[in-house]
């Protein structure tokens, strides 16, 4: 699986939009991004996964550059409890599972 | 989402005990789970791959007479640590692989379970 780059924290006042980036230069083509949080003591919980297109759901936006060399999540309105340790991982999406390879993420502090 | 459900959330065993912990999917069959470890201020880290009906797939490093999987049902695996020392104190969280032809293949995790061994 390609090797993902994210900051290792920012900062985010309440109410604006937070935006996490990450690099991922090496991916291949069919190369899924993926969007994880983790709250502190809690399993990590899907945010938005894509492929080439932007995606947005409910919780965020996942923008992809047109090289698919980097990535943005974008939480459009950050809240205290958007506080969390952010994974951006790429893999390859398959029907016979597989696992996902965790890096350090992004620390996020949402400030009031 | 989907929803993955871990039991015990917590434990506190002596030191020689074993402890099982349950990873259930509670909405979709999961033929494939994942176990993972993470100790405080870092990362996950995979520890073995569960396929139901069949034996698991360790990671290097993790001995696998320690850590028995147990994945007998399509929502259910379980994993032992046997004998428990204190270094085996750490988070434990296990995934479960979701398939689905609308686009919503991912995997879901459950939220954990911590050991402390005494």
């Amino acid at each position: 699986d390609a090797k993902t780059t994210q900051p290792p924290s920012m900062d985010c006042a309440e109410g604006r939009a937070a935006n996490l980036p990450c690099n991922h230069s090496t991916i291949s083509g069919n190369e899924y991004v993926y969007w994880y949080r983790q709250i502190h003591s809690q399993g990590p919980q899907y945010i938005i996964h894509g492929l080439k297109n932007n995606e947005t759901n409910e919780m965020a936006s996942l923008i992809i550059t047109e090289d698919r060399k980097s990535s943005t999540l974008i939480l459009p309105h950050a809240t205290l409890r958007d506080t969390a340790v952010y994974y951006c991982i790429v893999r390859v999406r398959d029907n016979y599972g597989q696992n996902f390879v965790f890096g350090p993420g992004t620390r996020l502090s949402v400030l009031p | 989402g989907a929803v993955v459900s871990q039991h015990p959330s917590w434990v506190i065993c002596k030191s020689g005990t074993s402890v099982k912990i349950e990873c259930r999917s509670l909405d979709f069959q999961a033929t494939t789970m994942f176990w993972y470890r993470q100790f405080p201020k870092q990362s996950l880290m995979l520890m073995a791959t569960s396929n139901e009906g069949s034996k698991a797939t360790y990671e290097q490093g993790v001995e696998k007479d320690k850590f028995l999987i147990n994945h007998a049902s399509l929502t259910l695996s379980t994993l032992t640590v046997t004998s428990a020392h204190p270094e085996d104190s750490s988070f434990y969280i296990c995934s479960a692989h979701r398939t689905s032809g609308s686009g919503g293949e991912t995997q879901y995790f459950g939220p954990g379970t911590r050991l402390l061994v005494l």
